[in-house]
């Protein structure tokens, strides 16, 4: 079974500061999906990037980019210029097939 | 363009009451989805639908059921709720297969089982 791994619970970071959110997983299957969510305080899960697996180029989003290193399986997100609208929790999930299997998040902060 | 929408937001059961719960996509997407978030953890899927008629369990199917009869509709039927369903639960919808994949969330039902 596909698991997601998300070792750091918490994380704060300065306004306009870089920050990097780690990731990593565990699958023997060669064609998969990677995404990051943003949980606010609302609850709405929304989709901040998302990565497919056969693309050797790294996601970006505006701010958001990632660094998806398959070989290590490990998927980081990066958060440039960091805003107070940024402080939520963040999941990582990963996709094969028709289902999604989601680490336990990680809680940003953002220091003003 | 609602994209998916649950109902209800909050709710307080007894224990050994039921309740459905309501999700409606609007996107025409074949895949739905019903997830569980207890409390600083990420999502648990507890079943899904490939299309109308078909649904399948997840990890967590214990103490649920589902039917799908439209593609629009994906109700969580729970039956004799017990303390251990307290939880926040979100439907989500995804076209398919194909890239980008994506599934689309819900604002999320809050239960909590007294």
């Amino acid at each position: 079974a596909q698991t997601v791994t998300q070792s750091q619970p918490e994380m704060s970071v300065q306004e306009a500061e870089t920050v990097t959110l780690s990731c990593t997983y565990d699958t023997s299957e060669s064609d998969y999906y990677l995404f990051w969510y943003k949980q606010p305080p609302s609850r709405q899960m929304i989709l901040v990037i998302r990565q497919e697996a056969y693309k050797q180029q790294n996601a970006t989003e505006n701010r958001f980019s990632v660094n998806f290193q398959k070989a290590a399986k490990s998927f980081s997100l990066k958060i440039s210029d960091s805003q107070l609208g940024d402080a939520a929790m963040y999941f990582c999930a990963y996709r094969s097939n028709s289902k999604l299997t989601f680490g336990k998040g990680i809680t940003l902060s953002v220091r003003p | 363009n609602a994209g998916v929408t649950q109902t209800p937001k909050f709710r307080i059961l007894k224990i050994g009451q039921s309740m459905t719960l309501q999700c409606t996509q609007d996107m025409n997407h074949n895949y739905m989805y019903w997830y569980r978030q207890d409390p600083g953890m990420g999502l648990k899927l507890i079943y899904y639908s490939v299309g109308a008629g078909i649904t399948d369990k997840g990890e967590v199917p214990n103490g649920y059921n589902v039917s799908r009869s439209t593609t629009e509709d994906f109700p969580l039927r729970l039956e004799l709720a017990a303390p251990s369903q307290t939880s926040v639960y979100f439907c989500a919808s995804s076209p398919g297969l194909a890239p980008p994949a994506t599934q689309y969330f819900g604002p999320g039902t809050r239960l909590t089982v007294l």
